[in-house]
């Protein structure tokens, strides 16, 4: 079935940037998502991409979207202790629903 | 505008007990959904509605009930809470099947 592939864990340094990278199988997936999850929050929209663009910048984020491999990716520059969180990658199937991934929990080290 | 709201926040139940979980939404949303989080299973989706009045079962339905008599209240129904069903409950909606607006979440412990 369709799926979707992130590493759990992530470490960064304050000030550095952070690159979190998700895989997925569905070829026709329209649009892709990044979400983010506070501790003992629920998920917040972070940005979408559609499967027609390669790159999306806004402000800190970008995200950057290779169809061919199948692989979307959210960095995230001058990565702050507030951006500590659980960052979900999903994706849009065929049948217009959304898949999420595992989730990959960023920490930041000071 | 409150967005997604959960109710309760926390229950401890029994094995055997029933509860309902509920869900409302002031966004006008026609989609509602109801998922489970588990560590290291991400966010698994039990049962879904576009619309008022419809229901549909998700990946993980077994166990669970579900109601949308109106169209802002999506109910999560448990008849007997077994242990295995201890995880942190999300609702969300969405105007149609984009972007999902999420509830705080309702954390379940069942004994």
């Amino acid at each position: 079935g369709e799926d979707v592939e992130q590493s759990l864990f992530l470490s960064v340094r304050e000030g550095d940037s952070s690159v979190i990278n998700c895989t997925y199988t569905d070829s026709s997936s329209t649009y892709l998502y990044w979400y983010k999850q506070e501790p003992g929050a629920g998920l917040q929209l972070l940005t979408y991409i559609f499967s027609n663009m390669d790159m999306k910048q806004d402000q800190r984020l970008t995200v950057l979207l290779n169809k061919k491999d199948k692989h979307l990716s959210l960095r995230i520059a001058d990565t702050q202790t507030g951006d500590s969180a659980i960052y979900f990658c999903a994706v849009m199937n065929r049948d217009d629903k959304i898949i999420f991934g595992k989730g990959t929990r960023l920490h930041i080290l000071p | 505008n409150a967005g997604v709201t959960q109710t309760p926040k926390f229950r401890v139940l029994k094995t055997g007990q029933s509860m309902t979980l509920l869900c409302a939404q002031d966004m006008n949303h026609e989609y509602m959904y109801w998922y489970r989080q588990d560590p290291g299973m991400g966010l698994r989706l039990i049962h879904y509605s576009v619309g008022e009045g419809t229901t549909a079962k998700g990946e993980v339905p077994d166990g669970y009930n579900v109601s949308r008599l109106k169209k802002q209240n999506f109910l999560l129904g448990l008849e007997s809470a077994a242990p295995s069903q201890t995880s942190v409950y999300f609702c969300a909606s969405s105007f149609s099947a984009g972007e999902q607006f999420f509830g705080p979440g309702t954390r379940l412990t069942v004994l």
